[in-house]
Parts: C-alpha cells; structure tokens; sequence
C-alpha cells in the first residue's frame, strides 16, 4: 500500500511559469514533509522541508503549501527556470525508528 | 569532500553472479539506508540500519543480504543476481532513524543484469 501518492508523474512548464506537484497522504502519525530534488546521474538531495505545525514554508522561489485536514501537500516553483529540470519526490516521515516514505516522483522539464 | 560515497558506480553481471555494493558515510550519522531506483517506481527501501548493530528490512528485501560492518559502512549484497535487479542503487544516511533528520544520497550505483 502507497502511503505517499504524488502527482503528477510528469510535467512539462514553460520557463517563467509556475510548477505544481501535489502529494496526499493517509498516516495521521506523519510529522514531517520533505522534499527531495534529484538531476540526471545525481543522488537526491533535500530541498525543502514543513513540519505540521504551520501551513506555508518559503524558501526562494520554492514554496510548500500544507493542508493537514486534507492529509495533503505540495510544491510550488513560482518563476520556474530550464535549470529546475529535475525529479522531485516528496516524502513523509514521523518520530522513532521508522525511514522516510518516498512519493514516486515527478519528472519537471522546464522548456524556454 | 564529507558525504556517502557508493562504490562501484557502474557495474554489469550476469544471472547467477554475486556482487555486494559498497557504502561509506563520514558525517558520523546513526542510521544508514539502501534504495532501489526503476522507471515510475520512485524510491524503494530495501534494507535500513537504524543504528549500529541493527538492521531491518524495507520494502522490497527479497533477494539482497545487508552488513552494518561499523558506523561508517553499510554493504548491500546480491548472493544471486536475476535481471529484476537490474537498478540504480541509492545509499543514504542520516544522524537519527525517524523525525526531521536529513537524509543525504550518494551518487548511486548502476547495475545491469543481463
């Protein structure tokens, strides 16, 4: 069973424009929302990260917007550049010894 | 340069042969994990290691044996490698196994089965 459902699984914007990959989630226990971005032949690495507790967090042109009645999330990326062109997942995660749950992933191609 | 570094970057087997992939993380970090990476699969955890002399299997652990061999090192082998396992393998760590802590990647390993 999914426990992160991301989508979409790609997205094609044109430079300039705004980039919205959207996620839900169903365990209540979940207390942390990051989000991950991964270019061609590189590991993931963390780009922006909300905890419960507040519904908006921005960093740059990256924005997480949090609904926590809706068990949802996403990822904004207002003024998107071609150099955004990259897989983003995002994840969920919670207290004790439990890893990191990993949406599938959206695949941004930001076109000039 | 601090960070998780995987070892081989690239490597080509045939059905039946072993190989383990290795893993080194100098920022002293607890908790130690292995991905598999597939077209439209996202991240799959195989096996994690919440701290040193522990291990626990992930998602999809069937077919791969891990050694937490000391905090540094987490191996992933493959006793038996079948075409299915043909991935990119992610190794990671972070200082604890749960909550708001960072998760970093190393570059990866390509595996081909053929």
């Amino acid at each position: 069973q999914q426990q992160v459902k991301q989508s979409p699984q790609s997205l094609i914007v044109q430079k300039g424009g705004i980039s919205i990959i959207n996620c839900a989630y169903e365990n209540t226990a979940f207390d942390y929302f990051p989000w991950y971005q991964q270019f061609p032949g590189k590991g993931p690495a963390l780009l922006i990260a909300i905890r419960p507790d507040v519904s908006e967090k921005k960093e740059g042109r990256f924005t997480i917007s949090f609904n926590k009645s809706a068990k949802q999330f996403s990822l904004h990326i207002m003024d998107s550049q071609p150099g955004d062109s990259a897989t983003y997942f995002c994840a969920a995660g919670a207290k004790g010894n439990t890893p990191l749950v990993f949406g599938k992933g959206t695949r941004l191609s930001v076109i000039a | 340069n601090a960070g998780v570094t995987q070892t081989p970057k690239f490597q080509v087997l045939k059905t039946g042969q072993s190989m383990t992939l290795q893993c080194a993380q100098d920022m002293n970090h607890n908790s130690m994990y292995w991905y598999r990476q597939d077209p439209g699969m996202g991240l799959r955890l195989i096996y994690y290691s919440a701290s040193e002399g522990t291990t626990d299997k992930g998602e999809v652990p069937n077919g791969y044996n891990v050694s937490r061999l000391n905090k540094r090192e987490f191996s992933l082998r493959l006793e038996s490698a079948a075409p299915s396992q043909t991935s990119v393998y992610f190794c990671a760590s972070r200082q604890g196994a749960g909550g708001a802590n960072v998760l970093t990647f190393g570059a990866g390993s390509r595996l081909t089965v053929l």
